[in-house]
């Protein structure tokens, strides 16, 4: 079964601060993908790779940078985080079947 | 029905009955993928079914795909605790391979204590 951590998996942080969250997937899938998650919105799809040094904007993007520097590691980066980005993260990832596999989640409240 | 300007919907039924979620999505998709979230995780895949097929079956759970009307329903036989959740559907585009998925704001179901 894929295995996707992400960490850490509670981040306070105030506004205009720096916010790095990561995600690691162990079983060698192409495709990363970065959501957030709001009450009422459900997933909406924030940044997604299919390899090392590849980066596709999703639906939400704006805020928000990524960057994928291993098949393995995926990062999301706040530069300047706002409290519109309180949110709830997953990081997921997709092998050759249409299934994606989800992280456990980052709750990140910005003050 | 999940789409459009629906809140989460909610669901509360007595344990052992069975219970049918809807979803309606709004553009052509291959197929459509149903989620289960529970609390404090990461939603994880239940059934798949495509845009060629009309039913799915897995275990207690039935899904089923009209591509007319663009909806799918996903349906659970005998309701267990353990069954308590939000669940989600979501949507595929998959001509630019990528596979980006397009999820409901999903359906919140529980039992009646």
């Amino acid at each position: 079964e894929a295995a996707v951590t992400q960490s850490p998996r509670n981040k306070v942080t105030v506004t205009g601060g720096n916010v790095t969250l990561s995600c690691r997937q162990t079983n060698s899938h192409n495709y990363m993908y970065w959501y957030r998650q709001d009450t009422g919105h459900g997933l909406r799809l924030i940044h997604y790779s299919y390899g090392a040094g590849n980066l596709q904007i999703g639906d939400v993007p704006d805020g928000y940078k990524a960057t994928r520097t291993t098949q393995e590691d995926f990062f999301l980066l706040l530069e300047l985080a706002s409290p519109s980005q309180t949110s709830l993260y997953f990081c997921a990832s997709r092998g050759d079947s249409y299934e994606q596999y989800f992280g456990p989640g980052t709750r990140l409240t910005v003050l | 029905s999940q789409w459009g300007e629906e809140n989460l919907q909610a669901l509360s039924i007595q344990e052992g009955e069975d219970v049918t979620m809807n979803c309606s999505y709004k553009t052509y998709t291959t197929v459509v993928q149903w989620y289960r979230q529970k609390s404090g995780k990461g939603p994880a895949q239940l059934i798949l079914i495509r845009s060629n097929e009309r039913e799915k079956r897995s275990g207690r759970l039935r899904a089923t795909l009209d591509t007319s009307s663009q909806s799918s329903s996903l349906s659970i036989t005998g309701t267990l605790a353990t069954d308590t959740a939000v669940y989600f559907c979501a949507t595929a585009l998959t001509s630019t391979g990528s596979n980006r998925l397009t999820f409901g704001k999903g359906t919140k179901f529980s039992l009646i204590p």
